[in-house]
């Protein structure tokens, strides 16, 4: 079954809108790594976050990973058109070598 | 220079052949995935090589065999080929097997008619 949920599954914004993408997992993670894909392209890596409650930032991007290491999420501040596409989590559970639990996505659309 | 690279990029195709995906990365990189992603655009793995020894084979027809000749190539043969089987197909590949930056490939579109 599903190992790693991630809501919502769309969000349409206007344009200087901020957005929130969130990840659960039902088992603790030793690290989560978020992705970027645009519109027919490929999975672009974003970053990884590894300790319990770690907050990191790449400009208006924000990515947070629980106490609990069972759950993340991406806040981007003030959209832009350029951040149109689909947000992926993966998290990796430290027991599974080689096996990374992909959320099912949130396709974000953004409105000029 | 393209970190990972398939080919082909489009392939279609009809019920009942056997078709090969071919992926090669210059990374260096020791683990090499397959992953198929659907219309709605769930990412699911299906293979994972490390030093060409497979390490993760999910639940996937035996239809579908990779093959690992050497550390930078990973393809995927499948065989009698499946309506179900229209996706697109993606190879990546990661430093190593505990699961650090995965490079995906730009992915083949399968469409099986």
């Amino acid at each position: 079954g599903q190992q790693v949920m991630q809501i919502p599954q769309y969000q349409h914004v206007q344009e200087g809108e901020d957005f929130t993408t969130y990840c659960n997992s039902s088992t603790t993670l030793s690290n989560i790594q978020w992705y970027k894909q645009r519109p027919g392209g490929h999975p672009v890596f974003l970053i990884q976050l590894v300790k319990s409650g770690e907050v990191k930032k790449q400009k208006r991007l924000t990515f947070q990973f629980g106490e609990a290491k069972k759950n993340s999420s991406l806040h981007i501040t003030a959209t832009q058109t350029t951040d149109v596409g689909t947000y992926f989590c993966a998290g990796n559970r430290g027991s599974t070598l080689g096996r990374l639990y992909f959320g099912r996505g949130t396709q974000l659309t953004v409105w000029p | 220079d393209t970190a990972v690279s398939q080919t082909p990029k489009y392939l279609v195709t009809q019920m009942g052949n056997d078709k090969s995906i071919k992926c090669e990365q210059n990374l260096g990189h020791d683990t090499m995935y397959w992953y198929k992603q659907d219309s709605k655009k769930f990412l699911k793995i299906m293979f994972s090589y490390n030093n060409k020894e497979l390490i993760i084979n999910e639940t996937v027809p035996n239809r579908f065999s990779p093959k690992s000749p050497d550390k930078a190539h990973l393809n995927l043969h499948i065989n009698s080929l499946e309506l179900g089987d229209s996706a697109v197909y993606f190879c990546a590949s990661s430093t190593d097997r505990w699961n650090t930056e995965a490079f995906f490939g730009q992915g083949t579109r399968l469409t099986v008619v």
